[in-house]
């Protein structure tokens, strides 16, 4: 089983349409999220991180659930400028105590549609 | 804002090459990594550095090594290039652990 897996897509989703994606982890050890943005031949980009009692930013909510291991995107009133690939982010302890590392899924391709 | 500088932008080198990837960050972060980006597989973590000339395997190191001397620079060592090691790689730097990342804006290689 992959350590972080997600959709990959494409969602293809109309303007102002509400879209969500969902991330699942495989360690229980994991403790820091994130959500990534990542643009055609760019680098990744922080969206936001992911907290235990679920976080807001905008139009933009994150949500964990360390029950059934995994993380959601939620996205409302999709703009096109949202088009992108989001990816989950999960961290992992490293070897040396203290050190973590972080995993990357592979990535849920978005396009909003005019 | 952090900024983390990868020294090349593009890269074309011969198979058997020695290769070094530089990657600068000016924010006196701990933790630097190296990723590298392929199609289908995503990012796959290639070595992390927590420390001034600590360095930690990642989950692809076979055919690479780092290193960090200064605590702003990391670079990634192609000893002797492959066909298979074309990619973009992508330097980040976090403040700490559990942190999020400041990802450069990489380095497409493309061994021939």
């Amino acid at each position: 089983r992959k350590e972080v897996e997600q959709d990959p897509g494409p969602f293809n989703v109309p303007e102002g349409a509400t879209v969500a994606f969902n991330c699942t982890y495989s360690n229980s050890a994991s403790q820091s999220f994130f959500w990534y943005r990542q643009d055609c031949r760019k680098e990744p980009k922080l969206l936001m991180s992911v907290y235990s009692s679920g976080n807001e930013d905008g139009r933009f909510t994150a949500q964990l659930n360390r029950a059934s291991q995994y993380i959601s995107l939620l996205i409302r009133d999709s703009k096109l400028s949202d088009s992108a690939t989001y990816l989950c982010v999960v961290n992992l302890p490293g070897t040396t105590s203290g050190t973590y590392k972080y995993i990357f899924g592979t990535g849920t391709r978005l396009k909003v549609l005019a | 804002d952090v900024k983390v500088t990868q020294s090349s932008r593009y890269l074309v080198k011969r198979t058997g090459e020695k290769v070094f990837l530089e990657c600068v960050q000016d924010m006196d972060h701990e933790n630097m990594f190296w990723y590298r980006q392929d199609p289908g597989l995503g990012l796959r973590l290639i070595y992390f550095s927590y420390d001034v000339k600590m360095k930690e395997k990642g989950d692809i190191p076979e055919g690479y090594s780092v290193s960090r001397e200064k605590k702003e620079r990391f670079s990634l060592i192609l000893e002797s290039a492959s066909t298979n090691q074309t990619s973009m790689y992508l330097c980040a730097s976090s403040l700490r652990s559990n942190y999020g990342y400041t990802f450069g804006s990489g380095t497409r290689l493309t061994v021939v």
